[in-house]
């Protein structure tokens, strides 16, 4: 069973300029998961999808950051402009929701860093 | 609010000891569950481990396992037999079951390096 796919793997960009990472969440989940990772931090939550509804972009800087999950599968996270302080690791993980007293792991990709120079 | 505290920035062992890497834990929920995932330089998570709120016994994978003190909010990773390949950071992370599909909250990590 493949795993979670995240493209690109690395990107370097001058800041101001607008960046796009893409997610193919794991077949059959149905909540999908943008963290972001900072150097020396664990991951941190921006936006998550059940099926195509944003259902927590709470965390998300909505004045440069945009996400969409169209059909319920794949993801984009956009950042336009993106600036100095948007350097940093990338991450979607995706779970299948087992209900309320369900183990619900989430499994993560391998991410993208990103560096804004 | 829930919180994950991993006091240890940095851990050695050598080559085929045991380690432990602690893990404390901040919630008002009755349940919850508590991940460890490995990520190594490579930058993936990679899920090792689960311990659930209720569950009797502490969880077992292989050469994790989770000593898991419900009192004391603290689920500690032990590795036993350490390997070269096991030089990784690891993150405890938390989530509440009883609220939909919610995001995990990690800790800050700490990186363990085995030594030959």
């Amino acid at each position: 069973e493949a795993g979670v796919v995240q493209s690109p793997r690395y990107k370097i960009i001058e800041k101001k300029q607008p960046v796009a990472f893409w997610c193919n969440p794991i077949s059959g989940h149905n909540t999908l998961y943008w963290y972001r990772q900072n150097l020396g931090q664990g991951p941190e939550l921006l936006i998550r999808y059940e099926n195509e509804e944003a259902v927590d972009d709470s965390q998300l800087p909505k004045d440069r950051f945009s996400a969409e999950r169209l059909k319920g599968v794949d993801s984009t996270l956009k950042i336009q402009p993106a600036e100095l302080g948007d350097s940093a690791v990338y991450l979607c993980a995706s779970s299948l929701y087992l209900g309320a007293s369900g183990n619900e792991t989430q499994y993560f990709g391998p991410g993208t860093r990103l560096l804004v120079l | 609010a829930q919180k994950i505290t991993q006091t240890q920035p940095g851990m050695f062992v050598q080559e085929k000891e045991a380690v432990t890497l602690d893990c404390t834990y901040d919630t008002s929920d009755p349940s919850y569950g508590l991940f460890w995932y490995k990520q190594p330089s490579s930058g993936e998570m990679i899920f090792l481990i689960y311990q659930g709120s209720y569950d009797q016994q502490n969880a077992t994978e292989g050469r994790y396992s989770l000593n898991f003190q419900k009192a004391r909010k603290s689920a500690n990773l032990v590795i036993s037999a350490s390997q070269l390949g096991d030089s990784a950071m690891y993150f405890c992370a938390m989530f509440r079951p009883s609220t939909l599909n919610t995001p995990l909250v990690f800790g800050k990590g700490t990186r363990l390096s085995v030594i030959a």
